[in-house]
């Protein structure tokens, strides 16, 4: 049984640019959150999708954008890209989207922004 | 957001018992509590979450205070492969599963 897969594994863009990261959930989960992990800190939460629609937001810009697909797949999208951007996005996979269900999360996808 | 406090570091010996403490004093009575633990180059992994009671599992044990504003989660037998960042965080019913993250426990593991 395959858990959360991502790609790419790493990525390295420059100023301005724009990059889409996919993500697909473990077997049998409908719900896809998005995170981003700057060095040193923990996961702080993007957004999250369930029924293809955007659930739940975080303190994060417009430039920050997502999508699921009937597959239950997602992509987070990112323009503009500042250096600041440079991180560990890191997908997780839940079966529903409530406060007592466990997430499983992928390795990540290692963006970095010159 | 949920906010949590944890010591930045703690240090064990191997197969020995581990306590690893989260301060969340702003938890409301409705919020779960969530560990997980993030090893080098990895995804976070989740390791145990409860409501009130204490809770097992195969991996470890968490303990919650009568008043819930604190919780303990315990290692029994330490071995190297726990070496890693633990962090805890807490969720209530409207979050829809949105965890917030602190900095966590750095928890070194001596042979």
């Amino acid at each position: 049984d395959a858990g959360v897969t991502q790609s790419p594994t790493h990525l390295i863009k420059t100023r301005g640019q724009q990059v889409t990261l996919r993500c697909s959930p473990k077997s049998g989960h409908d719900t896809v959150s998005w995170y981003q992990q700057a060095l040193g800190q923990g996961p702080q939460f993007i957004f999250q999708y369930y029924e293809e629609e955007e659930r739940q937001r975080g303190n994060f810009p417009d430039r920050f954008s997502g999508h699921q697909f009937p597959n239950y797949s997602s992509e987070l999208n990112v323009n503009a890209l500042l250096l600041g951007d440079s991180a560990l996005y890191l997908c997780a996979s839940s079966s529903y989207p409530a406060a007592n269900e466990k997430l499983f999360f992928g390795s990540g996808t290692q963006l970095s922004v010159l | 957001d949920a906010k949590t406090t944890q010591p930045n570091s703690m240090e064990s010996n191997e197969e020995e018992p581990v306590h690893l403490p989260c301060n969340h004093s702003t938890i409301s009575g409705t919020d779960y509590i969530h560990w997980y633990r993030q090893l080098p180059s990895q995804g976070p992994e989740y390791v145990i979450h409860g409501l009130t009671s204490n809770v097992n599992n195969r991996m470890a044990s968490l303990a919650i205070a009568e008043d819930r504003k604190s919780s303990t989660l315990i290692l029994h037998r330490a071995t190297l492969r726990d070496a890693a960042v633990y962090y805890c965080t807490h969720a209530g019913g409207t979050s829809y599963g949105k965890l917030t993250f602190g900095q966590g426990t750095i928890l070194t593991v001596h042979p």
